[in-house]
């Protein structure tokens, strides 16, 4: 099993421009979330979802949307960039509503 | 606002030595979780413990949970330089929906 997996690992975007992280799980997990890491702090949740087509938001959830279509992937998207969004993304999946099993993150800058 | 705080936010140690981590938390929990993150990486689930159990050991890893002082620790023992992460707490606080709440962390560096 390839795990989580999220792309891209980097990306630099121009204020107000749109994009998708990617992230995908293979291990049939139910539950998944994204979370942002700045420098110094610990994770906050962004948003996450209990199944395939439900959707809730975590901590800091504006200037991002998320669906999910599939059990398998959960995109996370910026429709209109801001430099405070310029952070480290980690998706992450759960089978038992505990242990979770995060992704290597993607690295984005916003200038 | 985060749920957990954790306390020091950096320590420095000599390999050998024993390494504890505190963390406090604000809201009832069903369980309380540490994971570890090395520098650049994802993070790395270390062990769970749940709010009915006290204490917790897997391989040199201690956690300790006290559920009235809604407070835990981690205790690595005889500590590596591999050790050297950062290590976090994380609380479900009560749901059952799998989103977690993370403390911000505490930066271990082991010198050889």
């Amino acid at each position: 099993n390839a795990g989580v997996t999220q792309t891209p690992k980097f990306q630099v975007l121009k204020t107000g421009q749109s994009m998708t992280l990617q992230c995908a799980q293979d291990m049939n997990h139910e539950y998944m979330s994204w979370y942002r890491q700045d420098p110094g702090m610990g994770l906050r949740l962004i948003h996450y979802s209990v199944g395939a087509g439900i959707t809730d938001q975590g901590e800091v959830p504006n200037g991002y949307n998320v669906s999910r279509s599939t059990t398998e992937d959960f995109p996370l998207r910026l429709l209109s960039a801001a430099p405070s969004q310029t952070s480290v993304y980690f998706c992450a999946s759960t089978t038992d509503q505990e242990t979770q099993y995060f992704g290597p993150g993607t690295r984005l800058l916003v200038l | 606002s985060q749920q957990g705080e954790e306390d020091p936010q950096a320590l420095s140690i000599q390999e050998g030595e024993n390494a504890t981590m505190n963390c406090s938390y604000k809201t009832s929990i069903n369980n309380l979780q540490w994971y570890r993150q090395n520098s650049g990486r994802g993070l790395v689930h270390l062990i769970l413990i749940r709010s009915n159990e006290r204490e917790k050991h897997s391989g040199r890893l201690r956690v300790t949970l006290d559920t009235s002082k809604k407070s835990s620790s981690l205790l690595i023992t005889a500590s590596r330089a591999a050790d050297t992460a950062s290590y976090f707490c994380a609380t479900d606080k009560g749901s059952n929906t799998g989103k977690l709440i993370f403390g911000q962390g505490t930066t271990l560096q082991v010198k050889p």
